[in-house]
């Protein structure tokens, strides 16, 4: 059965502090895309990255990295030099499969890391 | 930059009430879906519609719920009779393809009182 598990539920750091954001999914499908969605207190969902099961390649976008790695099933996150504009909540996502193995692409979330980011 | 955008933002409806979301997702998208958030909670997966039709849904989505997409571009969902427990946070969301970015809209705050 598919799986997001995000143990950390909420972080606290104090600004310029580098924090990381673990996620651990399950899934029996070879296919599959990983995403991560920032929530801040405005509440909308903005989409921050995704990778594909193919590709283990890390991502570095400004202060943001993420790190894939198939063997443990992870989908890390982690931002550099926090901010305080960085409190909000993480969600990690895990989308199944591709369409001509029956998958609609629906996502299934993890419960989210909240984080703070003091001044 | 398009966007997906639901009306309303909010509404406030009294339990057994019917209500309608309403959602104009980018129009050269083919895949929709709608998510609920319960206050403090993880987003949940309703339903997704693909070529006309419900092509999944969750075990949240019993018979009270349904979908439309009754002109081409609007895609709806309606509660038949309100619980309590359908207050929350609906978000409309559409991609291209199955894998890629799922846009999301600002989403609607349901409150059944």
């Amino acid at each position: 059965a598919q799986k997001v598990t995000q143990a950390q539920t909420e972080i606290s750091v104090v600004e310029k502090e580098d924090v990381t954001l673990d996620c651990v999914y399950e899934t029996r499908d070879t296919t599959y895309y990983l995403f991560w969605y920032k929530q801040p207190p405005s509440g909308e969902l903005v989409f921050l990255i995704r990778r594909n099961s193919f590709d283990e390649q890390n991502e570095i976008s400004g202060r943001y990295s993420w790190n894939f790695q198939k063997s443990t099933s992870s989908f890390n996150f982690t931002i550099t030099a926090s901010q305080v504009v960085d409190s909000a909540v993480y969600f990690c996502a895990l989308s199944e499969g591709d369409f001509y193995g029956g998958s609609q692409g629906n996502l299934i979330f993890g419960k989210g890391t909240k984080l703070s980011v003091k001044p | 930059e398009p966007e997906v955008t639901q009306t309303p933002s909010h509404q406030v409806t009294q339990m057994g009430q019917e209500v309608i979301l309403r959602c104009v997702p980018i129009s050269n998208h083919l895949y929709f879906y709608w998510y609920r958030q319960i206050l403090g909670q993880k987003v949940e997966f309703l339903v997704s519609f693909y070529n006309n039709e419900i092509s999944e849904k969750s075990e949240i989505f019993d018979d009270q719920f349904s979908v439309e997409r009754p002109d081409g571009s609007n895609f709806t969902l309606k509660i038949r009779s309100t619980k309590l427990e359908d207050s929350a946070m609906y978000f409309c969301a559409s991609n291209s393809r199955v894998g890629t970015e799922a846009f999301f809209g600002q989403g609607t705050r349901l409150t059944v009182v």
